[in-house]
């Protein structure tokens, strides 16, 4: 079940903020963060556990919210170099099923001077 | 460091050809895995092979076949191109699948059917 992210597209100012938030229908066990600049490889930005804090890096930091299933990614002070696709890649907590990412669909965002 | 290198970066076929895609990691990786990425679509596994010697299929395995080689290598083989099979396919890697790891990207291969 691939989880839902929005907004599907944002576009801020830089310094301004933004939140990416990644929904699931299903109990999760794990949510991964990537970004991906146009041509190029998704890169990790960092994972979130079941019953884990929320994490930082840079100015990114995430949550995640069992209650809900979502996680939300949240970006201060947005810089030019944080333009990109962010992709939330879940993993599923289901007794037998075996242990794999599912990815949304992204989110672009795009940062203007 | 090389990372995750895939070859060849573009390529592209007829319908009805074969081909075959190969990544191969430096990071001493237990676990690789074959995506295909279109657009609006995010990233959709196709295969994995969680150790040396095995493969299992993911989510979208129909039309590919895979072979890990030995630790290093694991390729991904178009036996038919179709036009639906047009698409970037990226190779990742991880230590180990069976705790929470990070996974790490080749560059893409770029692949047109006509």
């Amino acid at each position: 079940q691939q989880p839902v992210q929005s907004p599907q597209a944002v576009i801020l100012r830089e310094g301004e903020d933004a939140v990416i938030n990644c929904s699931s229908s299903k109990a999760l066990y794990s949510v991964h963060w990537y970004r991906q600049k146009h041509g190029e490889a998704p890169v990790f930005l960092m994972i979130l556990l079941k019953g884990g804090e929320q994490k930082g890096h840079e100015k990114i930091s995430a949550s995640f919210n069992e209650k809900k299933q979502q996680s939300s990614l949240y970006l201060t002070a947005s810089q030019l170099s944080y333009s990109g696709t962010y992709f939330c890649g879940t993993e599923i907590l289901e007794s037998g099923s075996a242990r794999q990412l599912t990815f949304g669909s992204g989110t672009q965002l795009t940062v203007l001077p | 460091n090389a990372g995750v290198t895939q070859t060849p970066k573009f390529q592209v076929l007829k319908t009805g050809q074969s081909m075959t895609l190969q990544c191969a990691q430096d990071m001493n990786h237990n676990s690789m895995y074959w995506y295909r990425q279109d657009p609006g679509m995010g990233l959709r596994l196709i295969y994995y092979s969680a150790s040396e010697g095995t493969t299992d299929k993911g989510e979208v395995p129909n039309g590919y076949n895979v072979s890990r080689l030995n630790k290093r290598e694991f390729s991904l083989r178009l036996e038919s191109a179709a036009p639906s099979q047009t698409s970037v396919y990226f190779c990742a890697s991880n230590f180990d699948r069976d705790t929470i790891q990070p996974q790490h990207f080749g560059d893409g291969t770029r692949l047109s059917i006509l």
